[in-house]
């Protein structure tokens, strides 16, 4: 199972909106409604911002959005603030032989 | 709070085994709700799953690392153990513990990780 594919890189000043995207095939992205995304600061673990494409856990600001069309998964940050910038990786289920299928990773910059 | 501690050495040779474990306290790790899970990170790399298991025994590997890679739980001492074989330098990655959230595919806890090198 190939990672899914991430933009390497997204920036925004802040207050803006920036958004990531997520591609991967009909047998992961595309079949399932399993998509998660994870925050991470240098040094740091993943912290978990979206699960199930679009529900957000507790605690998580409700500037980060996820959405999903088709074989693509998007994370919208709105409202950009210094604290988001930040590398960003989306996972996906991919049926039960590849459980967590990773993406290659988004490094979000705050201008 | 739960929280996830790994540990182990931070340096194996080359074609032993990595040997970790994962302490978690403020969750048994025989509630029914979840599987407990190996990731992975090489530096400068994308995150990789390794497995998960769960209480009952029951566990999912990455077909990747299937052949090499063994995880188990220590009930009594609420820790889950990783063990991978035959490393290379290739393996050389900061390892993370986690919580699976099986029923809807996610990892909600996360421990701070620790770095294994693969060196002679």
């Amino acid at each position: 199972q190939s990672a899914l594919t991430q933009t390497p890189s997204a920036s925004g000043s802040p207050g803006q909106s920036v958004t990531i995207s997520c591609t991967g095939t009909s047998n992961d992205i595309g079949d399932y409604n399993y998509v998660s995304w994870y925050q991470q600061h240098p040094g740091k673990a993943p912290k978990l911002m979206i699960y199930e494409v679009t529900k957000r856990p507790s605690g998580v600001p409700d500037r980060f959005s996820g959405s999903k069309s088709g074989n693509t998964a998007s994370l919208t940050v709105s409202g950009l603030q210094a604290e988001d910038e930040a590398d960003y990786y989306c996972t996906s289920y991919a049926g039960s032989n590849s459980l967590f299928v990773f993406g290659t990773g988004t490094k979000v910059t705050v201008l | 709070q739960l929280q996830l501690q790994e540990s182990g050495p931070g340096m194996v040779k080359p074609s032993e085994t990595l040997s970790l474990t994962c302490s978690v306290s403020g969750d048994s790790i025989r509630n029914d709700l979840y599987y407990w899970a190996w990731i992975r990170q090489a530096p400068g790399k994308e995150l990789e799953w390794i497995g998960s298991t769960f209480h009952t025994g029951t566990t999912n590997y990455n077909p990747s690392l299937k052949s090499r890679v063994s995880i188990s739980m220590d009930t009594s001492k609420n820790q889950v153990s990783l063990r991978l074989s035959s490393v290379t330098a290739a393996d050389t990655a900061v390892y993370y513990c986690a919580r699976d959230r099986r029923k809807y595919y996610y990892l909600d806890y996360w421990g701070q990780g620790t770095l294994v090198t693969i060196s002679s």
